[in-house]
This record gives structure tokens, sequence and C-alpha cells, in this order.
């Protein structure tokens, strides 16, 4: 199985200001995914990010937002900006390996105050 | 874009007996569906996953059943455990390799002794 190292694990943030997630993967993958998890609720993919371009976001999520940055086939940051409460929720990464089955990160799970 | 439906969304058994959970995706040509279990506070793990070019696919208590024409796959659990107690997501995807994946609304499966 894949090794994908997320931090943090969890904060706990003001309203109005920003938390950058990083996924760290034990090798290199063209792809790696954003997904969020509302409480008591489904994931839902926030962006696609490929190494050397920008990523690619799902309708409803934009980059001002949620910007990520992909310096390489390993590694990826999320960031979560001017956060309110609604944006409590649990941020994955994923990966696949062997592009045959996808692989999440232990979660980020945010509460914002 | 691709839109999966999956119930029921809480499922509650005996010990020993079968869970069925079933669903369904608008996208014809999707072609890949996994199962993921998710235990509380924990990651998403595949549990079973089955290609378009398969009707079913089994791993010991664990069976996955695929029908291409109705466009809906189902989880089907034996001789269930306390263990097997957590939230279930069923997903789909298309294309070849890494690609996104669209989940279910998730089954909250509890399994009494």
């Amino acid at each position: 199985s894949a090794v994908i190292s997320q931090k943090p694990s969890r904060d706990i943030c003001q309203r109005g200001t920003s938390l950058t997630i990083q996924c760290q993967v034990d090798s290199q993958v063209t792809m790696m995914f954003w997904y969020r998890q509302q409480p008591g609720q489904s994931l839902t993919l926030i962006a696609t990010a490929n190494q050397g371009s920008e990523a690619t976001y799902e309708s409803g999520f934009v980059i001002d937002k949620f910007p990520i940055s992909r310096p390489n086939l390993t590694f990826s940051t999320l960031t979560v900006s001017n956060m309110s409460p609604e944006d409590s929720s649990i941020y994955l990464c994923s990966v696949w390996r062997g592009n045959t089955e996808a692989f999440f990160g232990q979660g980020t799970r945010l509460t914002v105050v | 874009g691709e839109n999966v439906e999956q119930h029921p969304s809480t499922l509650s058994v005996q010990e020993g007996d079968s869970a069925v959970i079933k669903c369904t995706y608008s996208d014809s040509a999707s072609n890949y569906f996994p199962w993921y279990k998710q235990e509380l506070g924990k990651r998403p793990q595949l549990i079973i996953d089955i290609r378009s070019n398969v009707g079913e696919k089994k791993d010991q208590r664990i069976a996955v059943t695929l029908n291409k024409t109705a466009k809906h796959f189902s989880l089907h659990i034996t001789e269930t455990q306390p263990e097997d107690s957590a939230v279930y997501f069923c997903a789909a995807s298309w294309g070849q390799g890494a690609q996104k994946l669209v989940f279910g609304q998730g089954t909250r499966l509890t399994i009494n002794p």
C-alpha cells in the first residue's frame, strides 16, 4: 500500500485565518487528489493536483479559497483560506498506487471557531 | 457529470446475518467501482473493487456484483461480525489509471451481537 503522510492531523483555527495542509507520499505519483469530508457526510473531490501545472478544481471549489501547490512528484499542499465555521471538515489527500487502487492519507480534522 | 446514489443510509443486522448495500451510477462511461470502509476517526480503506469487464468478485466474506445494463453495483457481506460495524462508501471512476472518484452518500452499518 502507498504510504501517505498528512499533517497536521487536526487543528482548531480562528475564523478569517488560513491553514495549510501537507501531504507527503513515499513514491512519485503524477496526480494527487484532495477531498473534503464534511461532518457525517461523504467525500467530495476539491481538486486534482498535477506536478508542474495548475490544479484542476471541481465545481463549487475555487483557487482563491483552496490554493494548491505541487512542487514535486511526492508532495502537495492544500490551503484553506479565510476560514469560516462552514469549512470545518476532514480534508484528505489521495493517490493511486500502480494506477489500480486509490489510497488516502489519515486526514486533517479542521475545526473553525 | 457522474452521480452515485447509495442505499440504505443506515443498516442494522444481527451478527452472523448478511448485509447488502446498493449503489447506482449515472455515467455509463464509468468502469471502476471500489468500496471503502471507514471506521470512526480513521481514513477510508479499500475493501474490494470491481471493474466493468467483470460481473462479480469475491474476497472471503465480501463480494461485489455489477450490473452494467442497469448501472448498479452492490456490496454483500456474509456472516457479519462486530468488527464489520463501520461506514461503507461506494464510488465510481472512469478512464485508465489514476482518476477522481465520485462517492456515494455512505451507509452506516451496525452489527448487533
